[in-house]
């Protein structure tokens, strides 16, 4: 059974750099063939996507957040990293990782599997 | 961007009772909807994919049905573990989005 599983600092100050790791277990994620998302929810907000990473380390963001995101993905862990920079209140949220089949805009996409999700708080 | 609403925002139901959710979107997304189940804490769980299509292990009472910018979930007889926030999800376009998410609770 695929498990994903987020990790990182639950506080992070404004300006600094939010990193946060996925660890998945049950499956590789660089030779099988699927792509590894980030998704948030900011309090009292919905779902939103923030980027993808590949199997074979291509990536995908959010326009809205292409200048400060980086995902990456480390095979030899079996795990795959965001990385936000100059982060301000607004970025507080659940992140979650996930697992999706077909890189953003093939149709017939979703995400499959999830971790439990970790919260970031943004505050001096 | 795509925008996806939902209604209700919340509602309130008892066990056994028929549930219907709808989501809308901002324009025409064929059959690209997906739907998730998420619960505070737990990881968010798939329940349909491509509008009607049931997730392995989702049980039957769940479907979903729509094309184009309507699309609706229902839950045919509500069990307890039912109660959760339910979202949906266009994969038309590169950029993903969701809706805001209609919260079940209990009556």
């Amino acid at each position: 059974q695929l498990q994903l599983q987020e990790s990182g600092p639950g506080l992070v100050k404004p300006s600094e750099t939010l990193s946060l790791t996925c660890i998945v277990s049950g499956g590789s994620i660089s030779g099988s063939g699927y792509y590894w998302g980030w998704i948030r929810q900011p309090p009292g907000k919905g779902l939103e996507w923030s980027g993808s990473v590949s199997y074979s380390g291509s990536t995908y963001y959010n326009p809205s957040l292409t200048s400060r995101v980086t995902i990456s993905l480390d095979a030899s862990k079996n795990q795959f990293s965001l990385k936000l920079t100059s982060v301000t209140a607004a970025d507080t949220a659940v992140y979650y990782c996930a697992r999706h089949e077909y890189p953003p805009g093939r149709g017939y996409d979703c995400y499959d599997y999830w971790g439990q999700g970790t919260l970031v708080t943004v505050s001096s | 961007d795509i925008q996806m609403t939902q209604s209700p925002s919340s509602l309130s139901a008892s066990v056994g009772d028929r549930v219907t959710i709808t989501c809308r979107a901002s324009q025409s997304i064929s059959s690209y909807l997906n739907w998730y189940q998420h619960k505070p804490g737990r990881a968010p769980k798939l329940l349909i994919y491509r509008a009607s299509r049931l997730q392995s292990g989702v049980p039957s009472r769940f479907s979903g049905s729509g094309s184009g910018t309507d699309f609706t979930l229902t839950i045919r007889s509500l069990q307890p573990e039912d109660f959760a926030t339910y979202s949906c999800q266009q994969s038309y376009s590169t950029l993903p989005t969701f809706g805001p998410g209609t919260k079940v609770d209990i009556k």
